[in-house]
C-alpha cells in the first residue's frame, strides 16, 4: 500500500523557472491538500481540493497553481519560481476519522 | 497571524522524563485537535487526537490534556525515550461545513537524551 507518493524528493530551480510537484494517492480519498513547511512557521496550507474538479486556496496560495482532474492526482505548479518559495512541500490526503496522511515531502531550493 | 500557538520551539528531556508541549488557540469554532509527529526526512504522521468534549485522552505513553475554558491543550509524553526524538505539531480544525481545514502550530523539536 503506497499511501501518498510525492515526486521528486529534491529539486533545485533557478529564479523564474517553472516546475510541477507531483502527488498521487491510492486510498481513494476525496480531500487532498498541499502544505509548505518552513522553520518556525509550522505547516501552512497552500491549496486544497475536496474532490476531482474542485480546488480552493489555502493560507499561502500566491505563486502556486493546482488542478485536480482525477481522484488520485493533485499536482502543484510553480509558474515562475522565486527564492521565497524555497521550502519543503508536503502533499496530504484525508481519510476516515479526519486522519491526514502525508507524503514524504519535496525539498525545493530556488536560487 | 498564527491561529494555533505552540511552545516551546525546542525541548530537551532526559530519557525516562516527561515531555510537555503546549498549544493555545483563539477560534472557538475549533472542534478537533490532533497532534502530529515528524521524523527527519519524513512527512508528519498522526500521533493522537482529541475532541473538546473530553478533558484528557491517553494512548500508551502519550496523553493529550485539554482545557476548553482556557483554550489550551497539551501533549504529555511519559517515560520519554530516545526514539521519541522528533518534531511535534499540534493542529486544530473548525467544525461545520466546508473543507474543514487543519491549521498547525509552529512545531516543537524534541530531543530525548539517553
Amino acid at each position: 500500500n503506497a499511501g501518498v507518493t510525492q515526486t521528486p524528493k529534491f529539486q533545485v530551480l533557478k529564479t523564474g523557472q517553472s516546475m510541477t510537484l507531483q502527488c498521487a494517492q491510492d486510498m481513494n480519498h476525496e480531500y487532498m491538500s498541499w502544505y509548505r513547511q518552513d522553520p518556525g512557521m509550522g505547516l501552512r496550507l497552500i491549496h486544497y481540493s475536496v474532490g476531482a474538479g474542485i480546488t480552493d486556496q489555502g493560507e499561502v496560495p500566491n505563486g502556486y497553481n493546482v488542478s485536480r482532474s482525477t481522484t488520485e492526482d493533485f499536482p502543484l505548479r510553480l509558474l515562475s519560481a522565486a527564492p521565497s518559495q524555497t521550502s519543503v512541500y508536503f502533499c496530504a490526503s484525508r481519510g476516515a476519522r479526519n486522519i491526514q496522511y502525508f507524503g514524504a515531502g519535496t525539498r525545493l531550493s530556488v536560487l | 497571524q498564527q491561529q494555533v500557538k505552540q511552545s516551546p520551539q525546542s525541548l530537551i528531556v532526559q530519557k525516562g522524563g516527561i515531555s510537555i508541549i503546549n498549544c493555545a488557540y483563539e477560534n472557538t469554532a475549533f472542534d478537533y485537535f490532533p497532534w502530529y509527529q515528524q521524523f527527519p526526512g519524513k512527512g508528519p504522521a498522526l500521533l493522537i487526537a482529541i475532541r473538546p468534549d473530553v478533558s484528557e485522552k491517553k494512548e500508551g505513553r502519550f496523553t493529550i490534556s485539554f482545557n476548553k475554558s482556557a483554550k489550551q491543550f497539551s501533549l504529555h509524553i511519559m517515560d520519554s525515550q530516545p526514539g521519541d526524538s522528533a518534531t511535534y505539531f499540534c493542529a486544530a480544525r473548525a467544525r461545520g461545513g466546508g473543507a474543514q481545514k487543519l491549521v498547525f502550530g509552529q512545531g516543537t523539536r524534541l530531543t530525548i537524551n539517553p
